[in-house]
């Protein structure tokens, strides 16, 4: 089973200042995608970036990159040049393959980690 | 344009009574999701249609009963519900459920359901 933990449930940082969110994962699958997701105040879940498993690089998206180390089953995410509107719950996540490929796929989230900007 | 439109935004309604949520996609999505996110929780699986046939329930109560009428519109019809049902309800929609590549899903903002 795929297991998403963000060891991190709160995190604060400055206006202007990078802040780097934790996550790891747990899986037997070689190819595979990862996400961070992005929830405001106003619920909706904003796809910040997303990682494929056989890519060694790392994502990048604007102010937002990725962190992945796969054989430590890590995927970090670093915001820089932080802004009073990416205070938000942040949530990884992993696609997982439900019961075969006809079947689909689906998201299993991270616990998540909110993060307040502070002036 | 990732828009999914969710209506309504907030809905109340005794365990008596029947309400329906709505979901609409236009990007041409074949794949659409229904998630329920309780407070301060990740969001959990609850169906996944696939070319408007229902491919996957995450043995979710019959008191939820999912329809894809057409492949644009998601409806998730409510009936006899437990104060335990309240939740945020959020649609999500990708373009195909085969395919890892195509299956990137774009979320509504959601419909905050108290039920009394």
């Amino acid at each position: 089973a795929q297991t998403v933990t963000q060891s991190q449930p709160e995190m604060s940082v400055q206006e202007a200042e990078t802040v780097t969110l934790s996550c790891t994962y747990d899986t037997s699958e070689s190819n595979y995608y990862l996400f961070w997701y992005k929830q405001p105040p106003s619920r909706q879940m904003i796809l910040v970036i997303r990682q494929e498993a056989y890519k060694q690089q790392n994502a990048t998206e604007n102010r937002f990159s990725v962190n992945f180390q796969k054989a430590a089953k890590s995927f970090s995410l670093k915001i820089s040049d932080s802004q009073l509107g990416d205070t938000a719950m942040y949530f990884c996540a992993f696609m997982k393959l439900l019961q075969n490929s006809n079947s689909g796929y689906a998201l299993n989230f991270g616990k998540g980690t909110s993060l307040l900007v502070t002036p | 344009d990732t828009e999914v439109t969710q209506t309504p935004k907030h809905l109340v309604m005794g365990m008596t009574n029947k309400k329906s949520l709505k979901c609409e996609q236009h990007m041409g999505h074949r794949a659409m999701y229904w998630y329920k996110q309780k407070a301060k929780k990740p969001p959990e699986l609850m169906f996944v249609y696939s070319y408007e046939k229902l491919s996957i329930n995450e043995s979710v109560p019959s008191r939820f009963s999912p329809e894809c009428p057409n492949s644009s519109l998601l409806n998730l019809h409510l009936h006899a519900l437990q104060p335990e049902d309240s939740a945020l309800y959020l649609c999500a929609s990708s373009p195909r459920t085969s395919g890892r590549s195509k299956n990137i899903q774009y979320f509504g903002a959601g419909t905050r359901l108290s039920v009394l």
